[in-house]
């Protein structure tokens, strides 16, 4: 167990709609990591906040967007989902002094 | 941005054989993680290479950064079944660095 919890763990939804994961750090991490990963793209960075700030953007698409809250928790926003958006979604907290990331379990999206 | 390559993009091995997994990055790297995912479950950190020539082991598995710090190699001995899956390297900058990893190599086991 990693400590960093995600929900929901599946998810199937339309074309069109939209969907919000949810992301709960290990207790003390500040910082929090998005990812997406399917199967011919790989793992893909995609923002990190620490603090409640974002702090870095990667290959995140504009119908997509973060937010962490002053619980440290965050969520991801997808909308206008399209049928590419299929994927795992994880989100991983750590990068203190070692920058090690524990990931969680991941949220499986399923676009129809 | 740090660009990592990894070769080869897939093995497959029978059990008992001993394999290598390179990472190659385009700059010099402060320093290296390395991480394994079984399909379709989440990243688990397996060693983190800071020095140039540092060499970290953890049971059957052997990292290594080199002394350039542009390469790192994982090596596997005597494989087993429980070590298939997705090895993942990853750069170690400081503290807030962009986490991006390398494309990754999918390991497969047979027994």
């Amino acid at each position: 167990d990693s400590g960093v919890t995600q929900t929901p763990k599946h998810l199937i939804t339309a074309t069109g709609q939209r969907v919000t994961l949810r992301c709960s750090p290990r207790s003390g991490d500040l910082s929090v990591y998005w990812y997406q990963q399917s199967l011919d793209q790989g793992l893909q960075f995609l923002i990190q906040y620490y603090n409640g700030e974002e702090r870095a953007k990667g290959n995140i698409l504009e119908r997509f967007s973060a937010q962490q809250f002053p619980d440290l928790h965050s969520e991801l926003n997808l909308s206008s989902l399209e049928l590419g958006d299929s994927a795992l979604y994880f989100c991983a907290s750590g990068g203190r002094r070692t920058g090690e990331l524990f990931f969680g379990e991941g949220s499986r999206l399923t676009v129809l | 941005s740090q660009e990592l390559e990894q070769s080869p993009q897939s093995l497959i091995v029978q059990e008992g054989k001993n394999l290598t997994i390179n990472c190659t990055s385009s700059k010099t790297l402060y320093g290296l993680y390395w991480y394994k995912q079984k399909y379709g479950e989440g990243l688990i950190f397996l060693m983190m290479l800071q020095k140039g020539g540092e060499e970290k082991s953890h049971e059957k598995i052997t990292a290594k950064l080199d002394e350039k710090k542009q390469q790192s190699s994982l090596h596997i001995t005597a494989s087993q079944p429980s070590h298939a899956g997705i090895y993942l390297c990853g750069p170690y900058g400081d503290y807030g660095q962009n986490f991006v990893f390398g494309p990754g190599t999918r390991l497969s086991v047979l027994p």
